[in-house]
């Protein structure tokens, strides 16, 4: 596609309930990143992959949270048993190689538990 | 450790005036990449510039201007002529050593008519 497109836009979650967050890339890329953007914040960085693999998973803030990318394309970022503290934007980006070549982000979900 | 520092967190400023961004980065990797985004109300991340540590030259597009200087480690954004439509928060970021971009919180900038 054109841009890296994020789907759901909108999510409201009862707390403990699960979600799934899918990112499009933009295809041929072959980094993929999840960032987590807290209200008034700069976004965060959760997780990195390189094509199927992941290869960073350092800033996932608990085991409730889990991301694949099966096929090298398409992304999803699952939480589970979501908490109060995981209301934020969760954005995607990718980017055509590796560092330093720049990044195209998704407008992002905005994930809200009640 | 690898930060970015962005002190101003909201400025204000009158349609046409000049405004800068200040950005401080911290990193000990000999080369990198510094950027600038643009995160209006819409949410999506746009992007502004990349540069790379090896090159010290200003950048100017347009109504945009770029400072960067490696002995202060400073990567400054200037908007000369202030539009309404600037208003919005810009991100400065630095590519970290894993790939990933280290933001700093942000400015935001209201331009009023």
């Amino acid at each position: 596609g054109a841009g890296v497109s994020q789907s759901p836009r909108y999510k409201v979650a009862k707390r403990g309930q699960d979600v799934a967050l899918r990112c499009d890339p933009i295809s041929g890329h072959v980094s993929l990143f999840w960032y987590q953007q807290a209200l008034g914040q700069g976004p965060e960085f959760l997780t990195y992959f390189q094509n199927e693999a992941q290869l960073d998973k350092s800033g996932l803030p608990s085991d409730r949270f889990f991301a694949e990318r099966p096929e090298g394309s398409v992304s999803t970022l699952k939480i589970q048993r979501t908490q109060q503290e995981d209301s934020a934007v969760y954005l995607c980006a990718s980017s055509l190689l590796d560092r330093g070549y720049g990044y195209t982000f998704g407008s992002g979900t905005r994930l809200t538990v009640v | 450790a690898q930060k970015v520092t962005q002190a101003q967190t909201e400025i204000s400023v009158v349609e046409k005036e000049d405004v800068t961004l200040d950005c401080v980065y911290e990193t000990r990797d000999t080369t990198y990449y510094l950027f600038w985004y643009k995160q209006p109300p819409s949410g999506e991340l746009v992007f502004l510039i990349r540069r790379n540590s090896f090159d010290e030259q200003n950048e100017i597009s347009g109504r945009y201007s770029w400072n960067f200087q490696k002995s202060t480690s400073s990567f400054n954004f200037t908007i000369t002529a202030s539009q309404v439509v600037d208003s919005a928060v810009y991100f400065c970021a630095l590519d970290g050593s894993q790939g990933n971009l280290i933001f700093g919180k942000g400015t935001k900038l209201s331009v009023k008519p």
